[in-house]
């Protein structure tokens, strides 16, 4: 199985909201990550984690909240979202965090912040 | 840091036509390089990649060349196909070889 789930597809949110986004994987892989993808542009890093622990945080504000349950799991919980942070946020997963590694990725959660 | 560039932004072919999409980089101590496609409404595929000690390698109609003095690369896909309509990203490691720089695309269109 080399797919990465994501859920939801699409969520629409005020920016009052609270929401997560959930990622899974089951192949195996110790590293996950966050990107987020505006219109017509490429996948921009926001979040890594290797072993379940945070590696790499690209300074991203503290609106988005990074969370990784256990090591088939990553959720990226949401709140006082600007109308700005309305992209697609592709989860990917790998062996393991060096670069060699090929990338298998979500097919992402389209977001809309009002 | 690492800086990726990429060109065309947009390419248009006829069917059973040759494509190339051209990057180059600024690190010159960068060494692995993938090829990224993605569909309409799905996250981005590998579908090709090379290091550093290798200048060229083929998978059925695809091709990546390296040249590293004058740190580009390119993707070649030949006898094009209307499925392979998509937009295609290049990437290089970071300095710190754990994250992909990914250039800011092209978008393939093959009309039959």
């Amino acid at each position: 199985d080399t797919e990465v789930t994501q859920t939801p597809k699409h969520l629409v949110m005020g920016m009052t909201n609270k929401k997560s986004l959930k990622c899974e994987q089951h192949m195996g892989h110790r590293a996950m990550y966050w990107y987020k993808q505006k219109a017509k542009k490429p996948p921009e890093l926001m979040f890594v984690y290797s072993y379940e622990k945070l590696s790499i945080n690209e300074s991203v504000p503290s609106r988005f909240s990074p969370e990784c349950p256990n090591s088939s799991l990553l959720n990226l919980h949401l709140h006082a979202l600007q109308p700005e942070d309305s992209a697609l946020y592709l989860c990917a997963s790998s062996q393991a965090l060096a670069g060699y590694n090929e990338q298998f990725f979500g097919p992402g959660t389209r977001l809309t912040v009002l | 840091g690492e800086n990726v560039e990429q060109h065309p932004s947009t390419l248009s072919v006829q069917e059973g036509d040759s494509a190339v999409i051209k990057c180059t980089y600024s690190d010159s101590a960068s060494n692995y390089f993938p090829w990224y496609k993605q569909e309409l409404g799905k996250g981005p595929q590998l579908i090709i990649d090379i290091r550093s000690n290798v200048g060229e390698k083929k998978d059925q109609r695809i091709a990546v060349t390296l040249n590293k003095t004058a740190k580009h690369f390119s993707l070649h896909i030949t006898e094009t196909q209307p499925e392979d309509s998509a937009v295609y990203f290049c990437a290089a490691l970071n300095q710190a070889g754990t994250a992909l720089i990914f250039g800011k695309g092209t978008t393939l269109s093959v009309s039959s």
